[in-house]
């Protein structure tokens, strides 16, 4: 069973629209994390939140604002939409204060913005 | 800030050659080291960690050592599979708190035919 569950796995959304990505663990974990990967850059690193605290923000842009509502939940909201912002979007978890948790990644939304 | 540069691909390699995909990284602070494996339509996964120089780790054959000298990370394997084709990120984070972003490198694509 996937322990990280990230909905939905394609999204195709219009320019100018707005879109929620989904992101559920079942791993127990205290820490989430959003990641982007595109086709021209690595897998990089968007926001990380612990205990629902956000810690870090790499992202420029206000148009993405994640949203804790529940302990396991960590959704990406993304408004006024550009096609810059097609990629495969990773939400990954992580238990804070444990030396041997491991990060583990979701399989992604694939988002494409016409 | 933290980068991370490695091996540019793809690598094509025949079964049972020996692997090498060089990693190499700049930070300021005493980083954890990692290695993901990541399939098409998957999130990246843990092929190993490494939290301390001068140590090595190693996962299905796979190895690197931490090369805190020569802030190198290199992966090898001595036999490589078709089931090894892959693409294979170099990447580094905190160590301690295990919370917290994790930089990567832009990946190398291997491909192993028989």
């Amino acid at each position: 069973d996937p322990k990280i569950i990230q909905k939905p796995k394609y999204l195709v959304a219009v320019t100018g629209s707005e879109k929620i990505l989904i992101c559920e663990q079942y791993l127990g974990h205290n820490a989430m994390y959003w990641y982007r990967q595109s086709a021209k850059k690595p897998l990089e690193f968007m926001f990380s939140y612990s205990y629902q605290k956000l810690m870090d923000n790499q992202t420029a842009s206000s148009r993405f604002q994640p949203q804790s509502s529940k302990k396991n939940h960590l959704d990406l909201q993304i408004t006024a939409l550009k096609p810059d912002d097609s990629a495969t979007y990773f939400c990954a978890s992580s238990q804070p204060g444990q030396a041997n948790s491991d990060y583990t990644f979701g399989s992604g939304t694939r988002l494409l913005v016409i | 800030g933290d980068s991370v540069t490695q091996t540019e691909g793809p690598v094509t390699l025949s079964e049972g050659t020996s692997l090498t995909v060089n990693c190499s990284y700049e930070t300021k602070q005493y980083p954890t080291l990692f290695w993901y494996v990541q399939y098409p339509g998957e999130g990246p996964q843990l092929l190993f960690k490494v939290p301390k120089a001068n140590e090595k780790g190693s996962n299905r054959g796979f190895e690197a050592t931490y090369n805190k000298e020569a802030t190198s990370f290199h992966l090898q394997k001595a036999s490589v599979q078709e089931s090894d084709s892959a693409v294979y990120y170099c990447a580094l984070g905190p160590t301690g708190a295990n919370t917290g972003k994790l930089t990567f490198g832009h990946g190398t694509i291997l491909r192993v035919h028989p």
